[in-house]
């Protein structure tokens, strides 16, 4: 299907544990995002690609890891979950520097126990 | 990082009223977003603003850019059930889009 799919859908993983979130779009577009969505904060910027093979860190870049060998894919890895990782994950794209806006997933709930 | 302040954080109200929100920055923007947030899914673009002073609606809602770039406002008129959500703001520093904290609409039927 056409679109932005992030999986799994929910995680609950245990502390130390590494953890890697997908996220696949179908548009072909440039720029893809990480957020992780918090109440009180808002949507905070982790990781960003403006293509393939570049990458580069947002406000909260932290415990995360990404990488991105193909342009539709844009995987987060959280390389030793921590509690304070506990949060909802969304992935967005955007053809160019995003002047028309972002498409987000539909998000992944992640709890570290 | 760029601070985006939204208010009010939540809003209580009947069906049918008008709904007002707004969103500060501390730096100007070029460029002003509105997203909604239904629950338990991601972000939706609602309103994009391009140019201070513009006026742009999307049926029932209506957003500003505020003349100083510096704000920006959204208006929805007749709420309905479905208008329940979580409204953000944003706005572009180079190639990241900040977002503010939101705001969270209830409506009452």
């Amino acid at each position: 299907d056409a679109g932005i799919t992030q999986s799994p859908r929910y995680k609950i993983t245990e502390t130390g544990r590494q953890v890697t979130l997908m996220c696949h779009q179908t548009w072909s577009h440039s720029y893809m995002f990480w957020y992780r969505q918090d109440l009180g904060h808002g949507l905070r910027l982790i990781y960003y690609s403006a293509a393939a093979d570049i990458t580069d860190k947002g406000e909260v870049p932290d415990g995360y890891v990404v990488s991105r060998s193909k342009t539709e894919n844009f995987p987060l890895t959280l390389e030793s979950a921590t509690r304070s990782q506990t949060s909802v994950y969304f992935c967005a794209s955007t053809r160019g520097t995003g002047g028309n806006g972002y498409t987000f997933g539909s998000g992944t709930r992640l709890t570290v126990v | 990082g760029q601070q985006l302040n939204q208010s009010p954080q939540s809003m209580f109200i009947q069906e049918g009223e008008d709904v007002s929100m707004n969103c500060t920055s501390s730096s100007i923007f070029n460029t002003w977003l509105w997203y909604k947030q239904d629950p338990g899914e991601g972000p939706v673009l609602l309103i994009a603003l391009y140019k201070a002073g513009e006026l742009t609606s999307n049926g029932r809602l209506t957003a500003q850019f505020g003349i100083t770039r510096k704000d920006s406002f959204l208006n929805i008129s007749a709420s309905i059930p479905s208008d329940v959500g979580i409204y953000f703001c944003a706005g572009p520093t180079g190639n990241q889009f900040y977002f503010g904290t939101g705001t969270s609409l209830t409506v009452i039927p």
